[in-house]
């Protein structure tokens, strides 16, 4: 089965700053999402991309895909402390694989 | 609407007891997953149905890991016996149907001791 493999593993950032993470996954895919995890609300969905999407965003996020490098990225734009979540990329179709994640930490 | 129920929240048990964890979906759905997270990693499927029917459970450990989801809804995932390397959060998640987006329960923090 497919997977993302996030990076880096871990990101501290100041609060308004920018975060930017990385997936990278080894055979194509049909769609990818990325979904956010912290302690108060569990596994969150956040936003799918599909292979013939380039870039998509939902708020604050804006999420590309480079299906010719098998590489997406999640960029959080003026972070805020209720951003601190560990972030996860997921590929397949019927059965989704998860990376390992980016902790995000948002310093006030 | 509501969200998709999961108890207990917390379990602690000795190893070679057994467990069970239940989980109820999203009203309307029709695809449930069960995952198992260890610490510091990312979710790993162990069983996926459609309706009552499996559709993958490729990544259960079928000589210790049970799961069934009777008439299409509520659905339970059993250990028997516990190791220590099951100690895990399980999270269940459903959707309307296999491709779709997926909603995730608070999961069930298990400690094999």
């Amino acid at each position: 089965s497919q997977q993302g493999e996030e990076d880096p593993q871990a990101l501290s950032i100041q609060e308004g700053e920018n975060a930017t993470m990385n997936c990278s996954y080894k055979t194509s895919i049909n769609n990818l999402q990325w979904y956010r995890q912290n302690s108060g609300r569990g596994l969150v969905h956040l936003i799918l991309i599909r292979s013939n999407e380039r870039e998509k965003h939902s708020g604050r996020l804006r999420v590309t895909l480079d299906t010719s490098k098998k590489s997406s990225s999640l960029l959080i734009t003026a972070s805020r402390a209720a951003d601190t979540a560990s972030y996860f990329c997921a590929t397949g179709d019927y059965k989704l694989s998860f990376g390992a994640g980016t902790t995000v930490t948002v310093r006030a | 609407e509501a969200g998709v129920a999961q108890s207990p929240r917390y379990k602690i048990i000795e190893k070679r007891q057994s467990v069970a964890f239940w989980c109820n979906p999203i009203s309307g759905h029709a695809t449930l997953y069960w995952y198992q997270q260890i610490l510091g990693q990312g979710p790993k499927l162990l069983i996926q149905f459609q309706n009552n029917g499996v559709v993958d459970d490729s990544q259960l450990p079928k000589d210790r890991f049970s799961a069934e989801r009777l008439k299409g809804v509520d659905s339970t995932l059993k250990i028997q016996p516990a190791k220590l390397e099951d100690s895990a959060v399980y999270l269940c998640a459903s959707s309307l149907q296999a491709l779709y987006e997926q909603y995730f329960g608070p999961g069930t923090r298990l400690t094999v001791t």
